[in-house]
């Protein structure tokens, strides 16, 4: 059984560097194949795909957001750390960390934590 | 940068089908994945690879691609379907994921 968790501040203040973990089990980073990526949600709108690392530690990032983002993994310790610098209040949103599943060419979500809200502000 | 289009709303009686659809440029060439989200929950994968449906998923569920729109279909509409509904692919020209702009379904 697959489950994740994120963790982290629930409040930041502007121009602050925002630090999430995601802790997972029922699977290994270290499994060829293997991802977990992070997706956020202000509220009352749509998932933004955020960024994913790879098993072999390759990584990709949002377009729009790749100046700001760093993923890196812990395997040993099974989590996935996100940051993100710079935070503004348009950043507030769930933030939720997930498991990619599926082929080199393609790739979906099929489990994901609870998320976690994240409000920034003075 | 690639953009998928839902519909930001479709309402259905229950007994009835839901269609919600999603646009985007040539998005029969990629897989889409599909999720339900209901309020103050996290989504669930309801449909991957354009019409696979996860352990779990009633075959209520069903999905279709091509040209320019993939469509997910949900027969024999219940109350518990009422939820937000998003689309997902994988742009390979610019090496990241999408997801669509969601769909409100309500069961009138």
């Amino acid at each position: 059984q697959i489950t994740l968790k994120e963790s982290g501040p629930a409040l930041v203040k502007p121009t602050q560097t925002l630090t999430l973990t995601c802790t997972f089990s029922g699977f290994s980073l270290s499994t060829s194949g293997v991802g977990v990526g992070w997706i956020r949600q202000p509220p009352g709108k749509a998932l933004e795909w955020l960024a994913l690392i790879y098993w072999n530690d390759d990584k990709r990032y949002s377009p729009s957001l790749k100046s700001r983002l760093t993923i890196t993994k812990d395997t040993s310790k099974n989590q996935v750390v996100l940051t993100m610098t710079n935070m503004d209040p348009v950043d507030t949103a769930t933030y939720y960390c997930a498991h990619r599943a599926g082929d080199d060419s393609s790739g979906y979500y099929d489990n994901w934590g609870q998320g976690t809200l994240v409000t920034v502000s003075s | 940068s690639y953009v998928l289009t839902q519909p930001p709303s479709v309402s259905v009686a229950p007994g009835k089908t839901a269609r919600i659809t999603c646009g985007g440029n040539n998005i029969g060439g990629k897989s889409v994945h599909w999720y339900q989200q209901k309020p103050g929950q996290a989504p669930v994968l309801v449909i991957s690879y354009d019409s696979d449906r996860p352990s779990g998923i009633p075959e209520r569920f069903s999905g279709s691609n091509s040209w320019n729109t993939a469509t997910l279909t949900i027969s024999r509409v219940e109350a518990g379907d009422e939820a937000d509904y998003y689309c997902q692919v994988w742009d390979s020209s610019s090496d990241h994921y999408v997801f669509g702009t969601g769909t409100k379904v309500t069961v009138l």
